[in-house]
């Protein structure tokens, strides 16, 4: 089946910092990859979508420089939040498809738990 | 702007029960719809993909049905058992230009053994 892969799985930062968290399709490749955020008990909110070789298209709502997103290569998109704030302490999952269909179900990675101090 | 909504917000039954999940969507003009579970602290597993020309889907205990007309969609889980509790979400394929899958607000299901 498919594959998504996300790193870390959680990670514990001062604020001010950057991070970066990658999302991996491990046995496909992807054009399209969509980032999500969930805060505690609501449920998941696009972010942005990350379109391979291109910039991303992010949301109303979400800062384009303050999460910066880089799709390099058809299996690898990042994710960079910079100078971290608490507020920006949340789950991050990313998803893709497996074919280049609107038609074909998204596969999600297991999420990045993010917090910042 | 499509909104997802799903109802109960929460749900506790005992083990054996049937049951069904609610999700209704705003807007009919969906290119698909998609049934999650997530477990605490993780990510998403997909359970079910309808397409919006079907009526329904079944994977095992679970079937799932999309009525657009009326902008519904319902999980039924059969013979519910304690390993089912988890966060169930429903996720609306918005189609055209937007390529945007819009999430419902959940169902936190818990099945007491």
């Amino acid at each position: 089946g498919a594959v998504v892969s996300q790193h870390p799985s959680w990670v514990i930062c001062k604020s001010g910092t950057s991070v970066k968290i990658e999302c991996r399709s491990l046995d496909f490749q992807a054009t399209t990859m969509f980032w999500y955020r969930q805060f505690p008990k609501q449920s998941l909110m696009l972010m942005a979508t990350s379109n391979e070789g291109s910039k991303a298209t992010y949301e109303q709502g979400v800062e384009k420089d303050k999460f910066l997103i880089n799709h390099a290569s058809l299996t690898l998109s990042t994710l960079t939040v910079t100078s971290a704030h608490p507020e920006d302490s949340s789950f991050y999952i990313c998803s893709a498809r497996t074919q280049n269909q609107r038609n074909s179900p998204l596969h999600f990675g297991n999420g990045t738990r993010l917090t910042v101090t | 702007k499509q909104e997802v909504t799903q109802i109960p917000a929460a749900l506790s039954v005992p083990e054996g029960e049937n049951l069904v999940l609610n999700c209704s969507f705003t807007d009919s003009a969906i290119y698909n719809l998609q049934w999650f579970r997530q477990d605490p602290g993780k990510g998403l597993t997909s359970l079910l993909l309808i397409q919006s020309s079907q009526r329904e889907q079944t994977s095992g205990r679970l079937n799932a049905s999309l009525d657009k007309s009326s902008g519904r969609s319902t999980l039924y889980i059969a013979a519910s058992q304690p390993g089912d509790s988890a966060t169930y979400l429903c996720a609306a394929f918005l189609g055209g230009a937007t390529n945007k899958l819009i999430f419902g607000t959940g169902t936190l299901l818990a099945v007491q053994p």
